[in-house]
């Protein structure tokens, strides 16, 4: 099953404007992880969030985590074409004593548009 | 200074046929992984490995072999490959057991 969804499935928007996507989950969590895929392309590390940080920035990009709500969001500021991608969240576990517990979500489908 | 290769890039095999997509990676990484990427089901992990001669089941490990002799190289094999077991598949790489993965390229493979 599913630990992190993100929301919404498919983002479409005009070049310049944000974007924010949502990610999900269900349990207690050590880091949250934000990756990149452009079509037919592998993933792209993005940014790392521990679960005692509830902020985290690098350049266009801005992550946010409530672990209250079990829900992050990411940011990306004054897009651009080169931006349309997929975005996945991935969630490590903190039930988990291993490295396999890093769950991919299904992720949210980005086209910015010219 | 690749960073992570896959090989090959595309494969298209025969219900039955064994399959073997190689994985190489130049950091030294003590970790690395195989994915399978599906619609519908996202990235679902198959093997892992924390270092050479140790690897671990991940979801989806059925119908599928790995093994690390050398702690640059995790190849995956598909014993007797099957329709199901067409997908695009990622290796990747980590520093650490729970930072940042880095993917190779992708082998998209097609059993007929």
């Amino acid at each position: 099953s599913q630990q992190g969804e993100e929301d919404p499935q498919a983002l479409s928007i005009q070049e310049g404007e944000n974007a924010t996507m949502n990610c999900s989950y269900k349990t207690s969590i050590n880091n949250l992880q934000w990756y990149r895929q452009n079509s037919g392309r592998g993933l792209v590390h993005l940014i790392l969030i521990r679960s005692n940080e509830r902020e985290k920035h690098s350049g266009r990009l801005r992550v946010t985590l409530d672990t209250s709500k079990k829900s992050s969001s990411l940011l990306i500021t004054a897009s651009r074409a080169a931006d349309t991608a997929s975005y996945f969240c991935a969630t490590d576990l903190v039930s988990s004593g291993s490295a396999r517990q890093l769950t991919f979500g299904s992720g949210t489908q980005l086209t910015v548009l010219p | 200074d690749a960073g992570i290769t896959q090989s090959p890039r595309y494969k298209i095999t025969e219900t039955g046929r064994q399959v073997t997509l190689m994985c190489h990676q130049t950091w030294s990484h003590s970790y690395m992984f195989w994915y399978r990427q599906d619609l519908g089901h996202g990235l679902r992990l198959i093997y892992y490995s924390a270092a050479a001669d140790i690897t671990d089941k991940g979801e989806v490990p059925d119908g599928y072999v790995v093994s690390r002799s050398k702690t640059e190289n995790f190849p995956l094999t598909l014993e007797s490959a099957t329709r199901s077991q067409t997908s695009v598949y990622f290796c990747a790489s980590s520093e650490f057991d729970r930072g940042p993965r880095f993917f190779g390229p992708g082998t998209r493979l097609t059993v007929l």
